[in-house]
Formats: C-alpha cells, sequence, structure tokens
C-alpha cells in the first residue's frame, strides 16, 4: 500500500524569506501522479502544483517549485518569496497512475506560519 | 473551471436524525466524485469513492449503513449520516475528478456537521 510521510508538523518563515516542506512516499509503482495542496484557515482545498513521475523535469508554478527524486521518494515543496496569504496547512498527495480510481492519499500535513 | 459546490456548509442536528449533504460540480461533469472526513488539525481521509449510477466503495472502517453515498447523476453526489451520533461531528469534504486525465480532484469548500 502506499504511504505518504509529512514530518514537519509545523514550519514557520519570515516574509519575503524561501521556506521548503518536506515529503516522502512509498510505492512499488512507477507511474504516478504528486501533488501538494494547500488548505487556509477557509478549509477550502487548493491545488498548489502537480508532478508526473514520468517526467524528470521538476514542476514550477510561479513562487512555488517541487524537487522531485523519484529514487529517493522525496517530493518536496518550496515557497519562494514567502507572503501571509501562504500560511496554511499544506499536504503532500500521492494518486496512481490509471487504474479504476484516481484516489489521493495524502499525508499528515504541515502548517506553515509566514512572520511578518 | 472545475467548480464544485457543497451543501449545506453548516448543519447542526440533534442525535439520532439523518443529515444529507450535496456535493455538485457546477461546469464539467464528474464520472467519480470522493468523500472525505476531516478531524480539526489533522489530514483528509478518504471515506468512499463514488461512481455515477453505481454503488459507492467504501474505505476499510467506514460503516455503510451509516454514510450512504448515492451518484445518481454526473453532477451531484450526495452523504447521508444515518442517525447521526456526536462522535460523527466533523468536518465532511467532497471533490470530484473526470475533467482530464491527470488525476487532479476539485474539492468542495466543506461541510461541518455538529451533532448534539
Amino acid at each position: 500500500a502506499q504511504t505518504v510521510t509529512q514530518s514537519q508538523p509545523e514550519m514557520s518563515v519570515q516574509e519575503a524569506e524561501t521556506v521548503t516542506l518536506s515529503c516522502t512516499y512509498d510505492t512499488s509503482e512507477s507511474d504516478y501522479y504528486l501533488f501538494w495542496y494547500k488548505q487556509p484557515p477557509s478549509r477550502q482545498m487548493i491545488l498548489v502544483i502537480r508532478q508526473e513521475a514520468y517526467k524528470q523535469q521538476n514542476a514550477t508554478e510561479n513562487r512555488f517549485s517541487v524537487n522531485f527524486q523519484k529514487a529517493a521518494k522525496s517530493f518536496s515543496l518550496k515557497i519562494s518569496d514567502s507572503q501571509l496569504g501562504d500560511a496554511a496547512m499544506y499536504f503532500c498527495a500521492f494518486s496512481n497512475y490509471g487504474g479504476a480510481t484516481n484516489k489521493l492519499i495524502f499525508g499528515t500535513g504541515t502548517l506553515l506560519a509566514v512572520q511578518p | 473551471g472545475a467548480v464544485v459546490s457543497q451543501h449545506p456548509s453548516r448543519v447542526i442536528c440533534k442525535s439520532g436524525t439523518s443529515v444529507k449533504i450535496e456535493c455538485r460540480s457546477l461546469d464539467f461533469q464528474a464520472t467519480t466524485m470522493f468523500w472525505y472526513r476531516q478531524f480539526p488539525k489533522q489530514s483528509l481521509m478518504l471515506m468512499a469513492t463514488s461512481n455515477e449510477g453505481s454503488k459507492a466503495t467504501y474505505e476499510q472502517g467506514v460503516e455503510k449503513d451509516k454514510f450512504l453515498i448515492n451518484h445518481a447523476s454526473l453532477t451531484l453526489s450526495t452523504l447521508t449520516v444515518t442517525s447521526a451520533h456526536p462522535e460523527d461531528s466533523s468536518f465532511y469534504i467532497c471533490s470530484a475528478d473526470g475533467l482530464n486525465q491527470i488525476n487532479e480532484q476539485f474539492f468542495g469548500p466543506g461541510t461541518r456537521l455538529t451533532v448534539l
């Protein structure tokens, strides 16, 4: 069974600084998807970034980028130029490629605080 | 695009009553919808996967007779909590996919259920 581990329950970063959130996962599959979701206080889940495992290039979305290390099964999220609006719970998630359903397996989350 | 709504956003009910939560995909057809439960400061726990026109697939440990799921159309899934008790109080979130092939799920804003 696949598992997703986020070892940092809480992180803090100064406004305008850079922070990296860690995520590791375990799977025997070779094709899969990885996601970072943000859950602000409103509790609306928002997709931050996604990575297809077959792509070697790390995904980037504006200030958000990932460091995807397939062999190490690591998928960290880097937030550059942190803003107050980035304060939220961040969840790393895994999904198998293909198959009957697209179930997401979530990590336990990292609560990010942004200090002004 | 890809908006998912949930109704109601908050509900308070007496112990022993049943509560229905609706999940709608507003601008796309969702072949599959998912229901999650989230306790305070915890991750999302998948309860069941709902496919249009067929029976839902429940995760291990989730009571089928307590959490009734119906997916009658490609835009609507409902979760009914039957004979609710205080321990059923939680935040319930639905999501939908079917929009693309990259396993992305689109989340509703959630429903806070309080059972007195």
